[in-house]
């Protein structure tokens, strides 16, 4: 059973860097055909896909943050990672890492439990 | 604004059935893209409860079934229960942007 558990600081400054963590446990993340996904939602609002690396290293990124946004693995520790920079308080939600399957059905399947970010001075 | 849109929220009696609609564009649903279905119980992260063929995760009962036609796809729960009560979010991908879109997501309340 593949397991996802987000962490990192709850809260950040405006114009800081958010860096969170995702670490995975029952499953390899440089292995089969999967992604390794970041998802946010803003308190009482909808999911919004910010991005994944592949298990190749290979990244892609929502266009709308992909100037303040890298994703990367640690390999050895079986570890992804979410740096979001510039933070404003629009920033400030539920941060989800979630695995995405390969091939011909691409889904979310797997989720951690969620990490909340607040951007707050 | 989501992408995909959806009802905010819908209601039923236990025991009714109850549908939830998501409707896109032909950058994404109307483009043959799949849509898939995530449950959000009160509390807790979503969980992916009905892909774009029909396939439920272990746990998951036949109650819900998704459907899609043109631009727009719906999921339907029969033999409604209050466990049921959750949010529900539909998912696709878009050709134009690029990137997984989801709906905004439609509260179940089991009245």
């Amino acid at each position: 059973q593949v397991q996802l558990q987000e962490s990192g600081p709850g809260l950040v400054k405006p114009s800081q860097t958010l860096s969170l963590t995702c670490t995975v446990s029952g499953g390899s993340i440089s292995s089969g055909d999967y992604y390794w996904n970041w998802i946010r939602q803003p308190a009482g609002k909808g999911l919004e896909w910010i991005g994944h690396i592949s298990t190749s290293g290979s990244t892609n990124y929502i266009p709308s943050l992909k100037s303040r946004v890298t994703i990367s693995a640690d390999m050895s520790k079986n570890q992804f990672s979410l740096k979001l920079s510039s933070v404003t308080a629009a920033d400030t939600a539920m941060y989800y890492c979630a695995r995405q399957t390969g091939g011909n059905i691409v889904t979310f399947d797997y989720w951690g439990q969620g990490t909340r970010a607040t951007v707050s001075s | 604004q989501p992408v995909l849109t959806q009802p905010p929220s819908v209601s039923g009696a236990p025991g009714q059935r109850v549908t939830i609609s998501c409707t896109g564009s032909r950058s994404n649903i109307g483009a043959g893209h799949d849509v898939h279905w995530y449950q959000q119980l009160p509390g807790t992260a979503p969980r992916l409860l009905i892909d774009d063929k029909n396939n439920r995760p272990s746990g998951v009962p036949d109650r819900f079934s998704g459907s899609k036609s043109g631009t727009s796809a719906s999921l339907a729960i029969t033999g409604l229960q209050a466990e049921d009560e959750a949010d529900y979010h539909c998912q696709s991908y878009d050709r134009s942007l690029s990137v997984w879109v989801f709906g905004g997501g439609t509260k179940l309340t089991v009245l």
